[in-house]
């Protein structure tokens, strides 16, 4: 149980085209959804979270209209990468969470998408 | 603030070497969780183990072991018989749960782990 999906598992776009990619809880309902970003040979860093029917917070340094963030139901999350850029190409990731039912609340992670701005 | 430092940006290793993976981190809150993952070339992220702050308990699984020292901030990851199949980045990692935490993780910079036959 608890698998995360993303869709595309990667993507070629041209610069200032959009990009939406795809985050899915298959078998648990995702409260909560991070959504991170990792340059070659780099860290992860987190980009912003969303809660189900809220609007996502971002980390500082992130620009929320040029990266949209849709968590519409339990299940779905999207990253919108609104007027892509070479500068944006990077590997996506996203992390999904259920409702706190425990002491500690396990965070789940998607296999990421592959973003590649030409 | 959150930190976590790994200072081993690449270790090479020779198979059935050990090798051990230092991670140190920061923190002002009381509870806490650490954790480990492994990333090998496909991208995704595989989940090691998690140690909440109040487990000083070292943990062993198979091949690998984790060593928690809350007197020096760190969380030790030793791989022993390594093989090539350990190849990969690892990555420390912290996740903060004062009230009104998100439970976000905070990542360290990654080791990356060449083992060589």
């Amino acid at each position: 149980g608890a698998v995360v999906s993303q869709h595309p598992s990667w993507v070629i776009c041209k610069s200032g085209t959009s990009v939406k990619i795809e985050c899915r809880s298959l078998d648990f309902q995702a409260t909560t959804m991070f959504w991170y970003r990792q340059f070659p040979k780099q860290s992860l860093m987190l980009m912003a979270t969303s809660n189900e029917g809220s609007k996502a917070t971002y980390e500082q340094g992130v620009e929320k209209d040029k990266f949209l963030i849709n968590h519409a139901s339990l299940t779905l999350s999207t990253l919108t990468v609104t007027s892509a850029h070479p500068e944006d190409s990077s590997f996506y990731i996203c992390s999904a969470r259920g409702p706190v039912i425990s002491e500690y609340n396990e965070q789940f992670f998607g296999p990421g998408t592959r973003l590649t701005v030409l | 603030a959150q930190k976590v430092t790994q200072a081993q940006t690449e270790i090479s290793v020779v198979e059935k070497e050990d090798v051990t993976l230092d991670c140190v981190y920061e923190t002002r809150d009381t509870t806490y969780y650490l954790f480990w993952y492994k990333q090998p070339p496909s991208g995704e992220l595989v989940f090691l183990i998690r140690r909440n702050s109040f487990d000083e308990q070292n943990e062993i699984s198979g091949r690998y072991s984790w060593n928690f020292q809350k007197s020096t901030s760190s969380f030790n990851f030793t791989i022993t018989a390594s093989q090539v199949v350990d190849s990969a980045v690892y990555f420390c990692a912290l996740s903060e749960f004062g009230s009104g935490n998100t439970g976000k993780l905070i990542f360290g910079q990654g080791t990356t782990l060449q083992v060589k036959p």
